[in-house]
């Protein structure tokens, strides 16, 4: 079933501006991910944040964690036009067992930076 | 870089024809991954595997079987294709299944007429 859900599920914002998107979750994870696809190809890996981390950057990108609240943030700051592609988050969720059932992913949101 | 590379781009076959998608990585990793990807629907696990011969279903497996005969190989076998399995189907492997980014193939966008 699915687990993440984006917000927005589309965004548009000028170039320059900071862009950020959400995810919502249902159950205790591992580690939460961010992607990114560009049109017609493949999911390209963007960050990892484990679920003991509260923040971490990655050059422009910065990703939150609230397990409390079982939400993410991811932050694109000074967008560029090559940013427009769709963002998913995956969870890595834990199985009633205890162990990892792999990643799901949620619908994404398609971000588009006009120039 | 570790580089995921899938057979096809695009793939037409008709109903029940029996259909070969095949995966190939370069870097040793001992999990593989198969999705479909859906307008609406964003991807789906359809099945994975952690090592040679080894399988695990994922959230649709049905309709679906899998093969891995080698490390570097994963294949996805329709069996029967029907048109509701036309779709983008995504390759992925990584080192580690649940603490590891996984590497994602160019897709395949298969149609079944």
């Amino acid at each position: 079933s699915q687990q993440g859900e984006e917000d927005p599920q589309a965004l548009s914002i000028q170039e320059g501006e900071n862009a950020t998107m959400n995810c919502s979750y249902k159950t205790s994870i591992n580690n939460l991910q961010w992607y990114r696809q560009n049109s017609g190809r493949g999911l390209v890996h963007l960050i990892l944040i484990r679920s003991n981390e509260r923040e971490k950057h990655s050059g422009r990108l910065r990703v939150t964690l609230d397990t409390s609240k079982k939400s993410s943030s991811l932050l694109i700051t000074a967008s560029r036009a090559a940013d427009t592609a769709s963002y998913f988050c995956a969870t890595d969720a834990m199985s009633s067992g205890g162990g990892a059932d792999g990643l799901t992913f949620g619908k994404g949101t398609h971000l588009i930076i006009q120039p | 870089d570790v580089k995921v590379t899938q057979s096809s781009r695009y793939l037409v076959k008709r109903t029940g024809e029996k259909v070969f998608l095949e995966c190939v990585q370069d870097m040793d990793h001992e999990n593989m991954f198969w999705y479909r990807q859906d307008p609406g629907l964003g991807l789906r696990l359809i099945y994975f595997s952690y090592d040679v011969k080894m399988k695990e279903k994922g959230d649709i497996p049905e309709g679906y079987s899998v093969s891995r005969e080698k490390k570097e190989r994963f294949s996805l076998i329709l069996e029967s294709a029907s048109t509701n399995q036309t779709s983008m189907y995504l390759c992925a492997s990584s080192p580690d299944s649940f603490n590891q980014p996984q590497h994602f193939g160019d897709g395949t966008r298969l149609s079944i007429l």
